[in-house]
């Protein structure tokens, strides 16, 4: 069964920084491109950022870019996100999904709060 | 940027009715390979998305067959053709053609 967990949400200050981490599970990890969307509180999905499998291409939604880095480990089976320079419009629900052109699967995700 | 327009934006139905989306890209979804990358995903609420159609058509396992998706180039559909109870949440359209990848604003399905 494919099982992808996100962790490391939580609240943070303007200007902070955080590290989303993703467990996947149940099938095999380097096979696939992974994925970012956030959304945030009562509005629509936003794609954040993807990676190759390899982890040799990254793409970012404009909003985001010099900001946050998209990352790998394919020994870990574990996908993660650098959050740095957070800013109150980052606040959202941050899902870990499988794929690129698609996402078949998405984890029940990790709320990130941007407040002081 | 493919901008993705849905309409309505709210739906009520009665249950048994039919209930149908639209979507609509501001660029052609044919990616080069000759494929059209255009996904649906219903959001139950309190729930994490879900995908029901990608490839604007091909509906995805456990996924019932009253959900069907059509279209082409730069107009899509999903239509639910008898509305159940369990259908209730929010619908995005999103396109995995072009970069940056985009959503829908999304529409809420709701029982009237």
């Amino acid at each position: 069964e494919v099982q992808l967990v996100e962790s490391g949400g939580g609240l943070v200050q303007p200007g902070g920084s955080l590290r989303l981490s993703c467990a996947a599970s149940g099938f095999t990890f380097i096979n696939y491109y992974m994925t970012w969307v956030r959304q945030a509180p009562g509005k629509g999905l936003e794609w954040v950022a993807s990676i190759k499998q390899a982890g040799s291409d990254k793409y970012y939604v404009d909003s985001v870019k010099g900001r946050f880095t998209i990352s790998r480990d394919n020994a870990r089976n574990s996908l993660y996100l650098q959050m740095n320079s957070l800013r109150a419009e980052d606040t959202a629900i941050y899902y870990c999904a499988r794929g690129v052109t698609t996402y078949d699967y998405c984890g029940q995700g990790t709320l990130v709060t941007v407040s002081s | 940027d493919a901008v993705m327009t849905q309409s309505p934006l709210s739906l009520p139905v009665t249950l048994g009715q039919p209930a149908s989306i639209s979507c609509r890209s501001s660029q052609s979804l044919v990616h080069s390979d000759g494929n059209t990358y255009l996904n649906w995903f219903q959001q139950r609420p309190g729930q994490s998305p879900r995908r029901l159609i990608y490839k604007v058509s091909n509906r995805d396992s456990g996924v019932p067959d009253r959900f069907s998706g059509s279209g082409s180039g730069t107009d899509f559909t999903l239509k639910i053709s008898r509305v159940e109870a369990e259908d209730v949440g929010v619908y995005y359209c999103m396109q995995g053609t072009h970069w940056p990848r985009t959503f829908g604003q999304g529409t809420k399905v709701e029982i009237k």
